[in-house]
């Protein structure tokens, strides 16, 4: 079974402080590596994608691949309130997408 | 501007009943999906689709079936429903290519009691 890992937090940081969430994945063969942001109630929505090992960055999010150790990461800088949600880390192999169970993150004005 | 659109939002069933959830998306894309995701954890994938006839179990199929006879429509069918089925139902698609993300839809809410 495929297995996506992450800290359920929930993670409470200070405004403006750095976020660090993490994740973990057992499948070798995962090509796609991505980062859902979910409001209580609501549908996931795409914050992050990342192909190839390193860092890519958009604005305040970097998100970062270890394939090698098959390590995921979600780096929020300048945190806001409004970055209070749960963050979903997902890995694609072949057909499936899957899902970890997601990190809770609280950003205290 | 639909993408994908679930209906209904919400529904309670008794147990035993049957129902279908219905998901249909208008950016023809090959590859849809179904998740479930009950309080406070993250989506477990029950059902996927990578083309008009084809679809396969995902992590948590028993209790549901699924058929995509045209590359819009993706119903879910919940059999027989028990409490255990009470949970968040989320379908998604996407273009198939790689490095494609999942466009969701709003999610259905199901209580069985």
């Amino acid at each position: 079974q495929k297995e996506v890992e992450q800290n359920s937090g929930p993670l409470s940081v200070p405004e403006g402080a750095i976020a660090s969430l993490n994740c973990t994945y057992s499948d070798r063969g995962s090509q796609s590596f991505f980062w859902y942001r979910q409001y209580s109630g609501k549908s996931p929505e795409l914050i992050m994608s990342i192909y190839s090992n390193g860092d890519k960055e958009d604005g305040r999010f970097t998100a970062q691949l270890n394939k090698a150790s098959q390590y995921v990461s979600l780096l929020i800088r300048d945190s806001q309130p409004s970055d209070s949600a749960t963050y979903l880390c997902a890995v694609t192999g072949g057909f499936k997408t899957i899902f970890g169970a997601g990190t809770r993150l609280f950003v205290k004005a | 501007n639909a993408g994908v659109t679930q209906t209904p939002k919400f529904r309670i069933l008794k147990i035993g009943q049957s129902m279908t959830l219905q998901c249909a998306q208008d950016m023809n894309h090959n590859y849809m999906y179904w998740y479930r995701q009950d309080p406070g954890m993250g989506l477990k994938l029950i059902y996927y689709s990578v083309g008009a006839g084809i679809t396969d179990k995902g992590e948590v199929p028993n209790g549901y079936n699924v058929s995509r006879s045209t590359t819009e429509d993706f119903p879910l069918r919940l059999e027989l429903a028990a409490p255990s089925q009470t949970s968040v139902y989320f379908c998604a698609s996407s273009p198939g290519t790689l490095y494609s993300p999942l466009h969701f839809g709003n999610g259905t809410r199901l209580t069985v009691t």
